[in-house]
């Protein structure tokens, strides 16, 4: 069975630092994966897929198979970075239609 | 078209009592999930609707729940006789077909069964 594991429930650095949210995942298959943020009150979103190989808001992923692995990375933290993360790797249920699956989270604080 | 909306934000009920809950995804997304969210978990996988059709429901979702989404639009969860540990923040996406994995999420429902 499918499975994501962020191992960190609390995650705190200083503005300025580099910061890494680590995720590891357990799938047979092809592995999609994804990180979603949620803010102080506001919705899940989004934040980036590996198959973009994008950087969004100075965050990048690295999907490695090797290890199965996606950490999200940043070189340098900003307090807005502030909020919960959301490793998540979807899996395909049928031929045309699948799901996500959520690791348990992890929280970034990032200091003054 | 204002995102996801879920309706009520809240809900607080007794035990046993019956509760029903709406989700209106984004008009143009036939795709629509329901998670379930307890404190300091991530997102669960409830169900999923590819238009009107209920194509996946979990192992782990009793037999007192049940969705629909009759035209393909809107959504219902329901959940009979209502248990403390249904407790919860219950939470609904949308997505279109391309964008595998790309959820647009509401604001949640959060259930308190008292």
């Amino acid at each position: 069975a499918q499975r994501v594991t962020q191992p960190e429930k609390l995650l705190s650095v200083f503005k300025g630092a580099p910061v890494e949210l680590k995720c590891n995942y357990s799938y047979s298959g092809s592995p999609e994966l994804f990180w979603y943020v949620q803010y102080s009150r506001q919705r899940l979103q989004l934040l980036l897929r590996h198959i973009s190989r994008e950087s969004i808001k100075g965050f990048t992923a690295d999907l490695n198979k090797g290890e199965t692995s996606f950490h999200l990375k940043k070189p340098f933290a900003q307090e807005e970075d502030s909020a919960m993360y959301y490793c998540a790797l979807w899996k395909l249920g049928g031929t045309s239609y699948g799901k996500l699956t959520f690791g348990q989270g992890t929280i970034l604080t990032v200091h003054p | 078209d204002t995102g996801v909306s879920q309706d009520p934000r809240h809900k607080i009920t007794k035990r046993g009592q019956n509760v029903t809950f709406r989700c209106d995804p984004i008009s143009e997304h036939n795709r629509l999930y329901w998670y379930r969210q307890t404190l300091g978990q991530g997102p669960e996988f409830l169900t999923y609707f590819q238009n009107e059709a209920q194509l996946e429901k979990s192992r782990l979702l009793s037999d007192r729940f049940s969705a629909e989404r009759p035209k393909g639009s809107f959504s219902t969860l329901e959940i009979q006789r209502t248990e403390q540990g249904d407790s919860a923040m219950y939470l609904c996406a949308s997505s279109e077909d391309r964008l595998r994995g790309g959820y647009t999420f509401g604001s949640g429902t959060r259930l308190t069964v008292v």
